[in-house]
């Protein structure tokens, strides 16, 4: 079935350094991919996506890159603060008849 | 200002008796859902409305319904809790289904005593 595995489960990082989340898809029919943010006691916020026909989107800090030959994305964070600090989630969807597959999560964790 | 909105955000049920659980949403969109979230998983997908359609996933229990009366509002109703079903409960809206945004309410914590 439709499965998205989703590296590192944690990372830790000084403020202000780069955070990087790595997230593989199976489905070969997936074509949209968005970025979810999960504060404790909070519901996931949507921080940023990506459609198949581009290869990288960024805003300001953020940005994520898509390698569809690989089934790849990639979420990239700069100057990292510590109100970055959440859970955050990959996702991946097909436009017919698909629905959110979620990775596991990468619990980051932003030191001062 | 939110723009899905669940009621309440803590929920404490006893074992077996009924619980509802809203959401309502403020951008007019086609499609809402509801997700299961424990702790550090990711949400699971319950079911969904696409208008007044319903869709549930294969492998959600009999235990859960859901009921759509108009476009602002969808309820979850849990008919018999058990203490597995103690979890955060989301629900989301889209535009359309397919590959579109979806948009989070902050979800109800529900307790099982």
């Amino acid at each position: 079935g439709e499965n998205v595995e989703q590296h590192p489960s944690t990372l830790s990082v000084q403020e202000g350094d780069s955070a990087v989340i790595k997230c593989t898809y199976s489905d070969s029919a997936s074509n949209y991919f968005p970025w979810y943010k999960q504060e404790l006691g909070k519901g996931p916020q949507l921080i940023i996506d990506i459609r198949s026909n581009v290869g990288e989107k960024k805003d300001q800090r953020i940005a994520v890159t898509l390698n569809k030959t690989a089934k790849h994305f990639s979420l990239h964070i700069t100057e990292t603060q510590p109100e970055d600090s959440a859970v955050y989630f990959c996702a991946a969807i097909r436009n017919q008849g698909g629905k959110l597959i979620f990775g596991q999560g990468t619990e980051l964790s932003v030191k001062p | 200002d939110a723009m899905v909105i669940q009621n309440p955000r803590y929920q404490v049920t006893q074992f077996g008796k009924p619980v509802t659980l809203s959401c309502s949403q403020t951008l007019n969109h086609n499609v809402m859902y509801w997700y299961q979230q424990k702790s550090s998983q990711a949400p699971k997908l319950l079911f969904h409305y696409y208008d007044k359609d319903f869709n549930n996933e294969a492998d959600t229990p009999d235990n859960f319904q859901s009921r759509r009366p108009n476009t602002s509002f969808c309820f979850l109703d849990i008919r018999s809790p058990g203490l597995g079903d103690a979890a955060m409960y989301l629900c989301a809206t889209s535009r359309d289904e397919g590959n579109q945004p979806q948009h989070f309410g902050d979800g109800t914590r529900l307790s099982i005593l």
